[in-house]
């Protein structure tokens, strides 16, 4: 069965460094989100990417966001300074019809 | 805006008990989706719901657009079952994967 993984499934980071968290979507899915949950709160979205660009972000995903989809496999979320309050499990998804979620990547900034 | 709500919070059961997970939402939606998540963190996508009854093995996902309301049912529970299941929704279009989510219902099924 086809499946999004991710990379590393678990980083533990200084405050202020840089993280890229990576996400291999299905192969012919053309849509692709990150969300991310704050350990004992709800699942956010943070933005949602198709044709090569950002089709919506919410408040969350700030200057310090990114969102890149580098070649026709990778998907990567960056953040580029980043604090205490950015830990976190983060989850890519892709679609073509159906959602499908990845296992997610634990940030943990100390 | 859009919210998501969920009950009960947290769900105990015997394992061959009938179950089921309420969720209601504020605003006119496109879609409603069921997701189960993994005592590791996981997430699995259930169902997605735009209107009537969908079944799955002993999952059963009904939606009543109406009354902004769905529920998720589970027939003869196992203790595999149990894991967190959130309710989301969404409006379709771009905005597809733009999901609001419910906080989530844990369900422990015993043996």
């Amino acid at each position: 069965e086809p499946e999004v993984t991710q990379t590393p499934s678990h980083q533990v980071t200084q405050m202020g460094q840089e993280v890229i968290l990576r996400c291999v979507p299905i192969s012919n899915h053309l849509y692709f989100y990150w969300y991310r949950q704050i350990l004992g709160q709800k699942v956010e979205f943070l933005v949602s990417f198709y044709n090569n660009e950002i089709s919506e972000k919410s408040e969350i995903f700030d200057d310090q966001f990114s969102v890149e989809r580098p070649d026709g496999s990778n998907f990567t979320l960056k953040i580029r300074s980043t604090k205490l309050e950015d830990s976190a499990m983060y989850f890519c998804a892709s679609r073509s019809g159906e959602l499908f979620f990845g296992e997610g990547s634990r940030l943990t900034v100390l | 805006k859009n919210e998501v709500e969920q009950s009960p919070q947290n769900l105990t059961a015997q394992e061959g008990e009938f179950i089921t997970i309420n969720c209601s939402y504020s605003v006119g939606i496109s879609a409603l989706h069921w997701l189960q998540q993994h005592p590791g963190g996981g997430i699995v996508s259930l169902f997605m719901l735009s209107s009537g009854k969908k079944k799955h093995g002993r999952l059963i996902a009904t939606i009543n657009i109406q009354e902004k309301h769905s529920s998720l049912h589970i027939t003869a529970s196992h203790p595999r079952d149990s894991a967190v299941y959130i309710c989301a929704v969404s409006w379709g279009g771009t905005s597809y994967g733009k999901l609001t989510f419910g906080q989530g219902t844990i369900l422990t099924v015993h043996p």
